[in-house]
């Protein structure tokens, strides 16, 4: 049984550039979730997602930021004009329910390089 | 809001020998999970232990061990037989025990490096 599928493992854009980060959650699971890990730092909730449904976005940045889980495909983290700060690790994790003793499995991460 | 705290950032052991990782967290909920994530150099975030709020058992999975301090609020990780392959970040995270909503994400402390002298 595949894990959470994160790519591409690296992404290199210029400022002012689009970025598009890809989950493809475990199979079955139709909980996702974001998080953002800046350097020296733990992971920061971003969003959750549920299939075609936002169901929590506190953490994301008010602009330039989207994210979606279409009805077929993967869950996509789009950052807009993207700026040097949003060099980060970028996580996703998928979980089969929302129940609080479910674990979240993560994926292996895309590092967003700015130059 | 919930707050978890990890106060070493970087932690030493030998090989074969025993260390403690701290976390405390702070919360006015009684229902919630905590959790001990591991993340080596490869950056995988790897779920190591887990432990619900309501059991009063410490959770142990082989050499992995916690001691969970509820009135202290406290969830200290310990691992025994250290080994090469345990060396790696290791994060203490939280979730809330409200069903689904805006409480099913984690949230994490910032870390302690855990590096195994050879």
């Amino acid at each position: 049984n595949a894990g959470v599928m994160q790519n591409p493992r690296h992404l290199v854009r210029r400022r002012g550039q689009e970025a598009r980060l890809r989950c493809s959650p475990m199979k079955g699971h139709s909980h996702v979730y974001w998080y953002r890990q800046l350097p020296e730092e733990g992971l920061k909730f971003m969003v959750y997602l549920q299939k075609e449904n936002i169901i929590d976005e506190s953490g994301m940045p008010k602009e330039r930021f989207s994210a979606e889980f279409p009805k077929e495909g993967p869950s996509i983290l789009r950052i807009q004009q993207v700026v040097r700060g949003d060099s980060a690790a970028y996580f996703c994790a998928s979980s089969r329910t929302d129940y609080s003793n479910q674990p979240q499995h993560f994926g292996d991460g895309t590092r967003l390089s700015i130059l | 809001a919930q707050t978890v705290t990890q106060s070493q950032p970087e932690m030493s052991v030998q090989e074969a020998e025993t260390v403690t990782l701290s976390c405390t967290y702070d919360t006015s909920e009684s229902d919630y999970y905590l959790f001990w994530y591991k993340q080596p150099p490869s950056r995988q975030m790897i779920l190591v232990i887990r432990q619900e709020a309501y059991k009063q058992q410490n959770a142990t999975e082989n050499r992995f061990s916690v001691n969970f301090q509820k009135a202290a609020k406290s969830f200290s990780l310990k691992i025994s037989d250290s080994q090469l392959g345990d060396a790696a970040m290791y994060f203490c995270a939280y979730r809330s025990g409200n069903y689904g909503g805006s409480q099913g994400n984690l949230i994490f402390g910032k870390g302690t490096k855990l590096s195994v002298k050879p």
